[in-house]
């Protein structure tokens, strides 16, 4: 993937986990926003972050994000049992590897 | 509230096409939108395959080769993929979702996703 992201991360309840998204200069460090999804296993993902920092009505203020340069974070505090799941990052790419681009994606696994 | 639902065949034989739809309520294709598929191999991570506006203007991902065509019926509020020459390698979940414009490009509305798998 264009964008990378660490495989897994895990974490134990009430602990705070940090996922990261590493892009380049034709992507994150072009200026492109980044976003962020949630995927519950055999469920279609789900917006949890837009425009580098922004929480869609609905997501609890524990998800926060973070861009800086070419790359972003994901960051959430609190860490509750119902968060186990995928972790995707988004942003756009201006080269030839695709107008939308996604990481690879990071399981958190709640110890 | 905006609900996206995929259907098409969940079988296509290796080299033939695959040929998918996406159904749209509670809003009109007709909208400031694109219109987007996204698929998922089986354990892997999402790849945007292209989208398309309600006047027809459509984008795809260049590493599709040409495969793939992309069309909107504004009558039925569906929009639907076509990919062709599928191998193994097309066996996917594919999702149909809404790309909204505010603060970046995203998609903000997903359907269930309905898995394809191409035998030989």
């Amino acid at each position: 993937s264009v964008l990378t992201q660490p495989p897994s991360v895990s974490g134990a309840p009430g602990q705070r986990v940090t996922i990261s998204c590493a892009g380049g200069s034709s992507n994150i460090g072009a200026d492109y926003d980044v976003h962020w999804y949630q995927q519950i296993p055999n469920t279609a993902p789900k917006l949890l972050i837009y425009g580098n920092n922004n929480r869609p009505s609905g997501v609890p203020d524990r998800f926060s994000a973070s861009k800086s340069g070419t790359s972003a974070s994901l960051a959430i505090t609190g860490l509750q049992p119902e968060d186990e799941a995928d972790y995707y990052c988004q942003s756009y790419d201006k080269t030839l590897s695709g107008d939308e681009i996604f990481g690879g994606g990071t399981k958190l696994t709640v110890l | 509230q905006l609900q996206l639902q995929e259907s098409g065949p969940g079988l296509v034989r290796s080299s033939q096409t695959l040929s998918l739809s996406c159904t749209v309520s509670g809003a009109s294709v007709r909208g400031d939108s694109y219109w987007s598929w996204i698929r998922q191999p089986p354990g892997k991570g999402l790849d945007w395959i292209g989208y398309i506006y309600h006047t027809g203007s459509a984008y795809h991902n260049p590493s599709l080769k040409g495969r793939v065509t992309l069309s909107v019926d504004t009558s039925k509020n569906q929009f639907s993929l076509t990919l062709n020459a599928v191998t193994a390698a097309d066996t996917a979940v594919y999702y149909c979702a809404r790309r909204y414009s505010s603060n970046g490009n995203y998609f903000d509305s997903w359907g269930p996703g309905t898995l394809v798998t191409v035998s030989s």
